[in-house]
């Protein structure tokens, strides 16, 4: 069956360091593949997506490119910010699939 | 926009007692799902519905039941509540059938058995 596998973390970063979140994953044909966020005490929020291989999904200056080759879908961002700080979930959809299968989520904690 | 709407966001629940976590879209979504979160874990699916008067098991579903009447309302029914049952509830929905569409999710129930 399908899978990702996520990053352990947690992350810790300083403000402004570079940020590279790990996804793998293990699907059947070309599924299409998500990052989500969760804030504290809120519901999880698309961040980005990319539906083929090669594409690019960018957000809030936050980038991941579908590698089909690799079978990954790594977040990364240039300049985290305190207010980056959250858990982050990598997805993927199969096509024609009812339901996604999720990672088990990064927290990522920025400080000052 | 509403979007996913959940009630109620808090709920302390004693051993053996019974609830309907309540869940509504206005996006005119078909799909549906319900996930559970215990602390510091991913989501797990509970049941998820295609369309009004379609349901079908996730990974979790014992203990849960749930029911499509309309296409806005998809509330999960916790008959015997158990403390293995406390966890933070969501509910999601997306535009179907096709896989590029995310899903939206609501804010959470927090349910605690006691």
């Amino acid at each position: 069956g399908d899978s990702v596998t996520q990053m352990e973390g947690p992350v810790t970063l300083s403000e402004e360091a570079f940020l590279t979140i790990n996804c793998t994953y293990t699907a059947t044909g070309y599924p299409s593949l998500f990052w989500y966020v969760q804030y504290p005490g809120e519901g999880l929020q698309l961040l980005l997506k990319a539906t083929k291989a090669d594409d690019k999904g960018s957000n809030k200056g936050f980038e991941a490119t579908y590698r089909k080759e690799t079978t990954s879908f790594h977040l990364e961002k240039g300049s985290v910010q305190v207010s980056d700080s959250a858990v982050y979930f990598c997805a993927l959809r199969g096509t024609n699939a009812g339901k996604s299968t999720f990672g088990d989520g990064t927290t990522l904690t920025v400080k000052p | 926009n509403a979007g996913v709407t959940q009630t109620p966001k808090f709920r302390i629940l004693k051993i053996g007692q019974s609830m309907t976590l309540q869940c509504t879209q206005d996006m005119n979504h078909n799909y549906m799902y319900w996930y559970r979160q215990d602390p510091g874990m991913g989501l797990k699916l509970i049941y998820y519905s295609v369309g009004a008067g379609i349901t079908d098991k996730g990974e979790v579903p014992n203990g849960y039941n749930v029911s499509r009447s309309t296409t806005e309302d998809f509330p999960l029914r916790l008959e015997l509540a158990a403390p293995s049952q406390t966890s933070v509830y969501f509910c999601a929905s997306r535009n179907g059938p096709y896989s590029n569409q995310p899903q939206h999710f609501g804010d959470g129930t927090r349910l605690s058995i006691l």
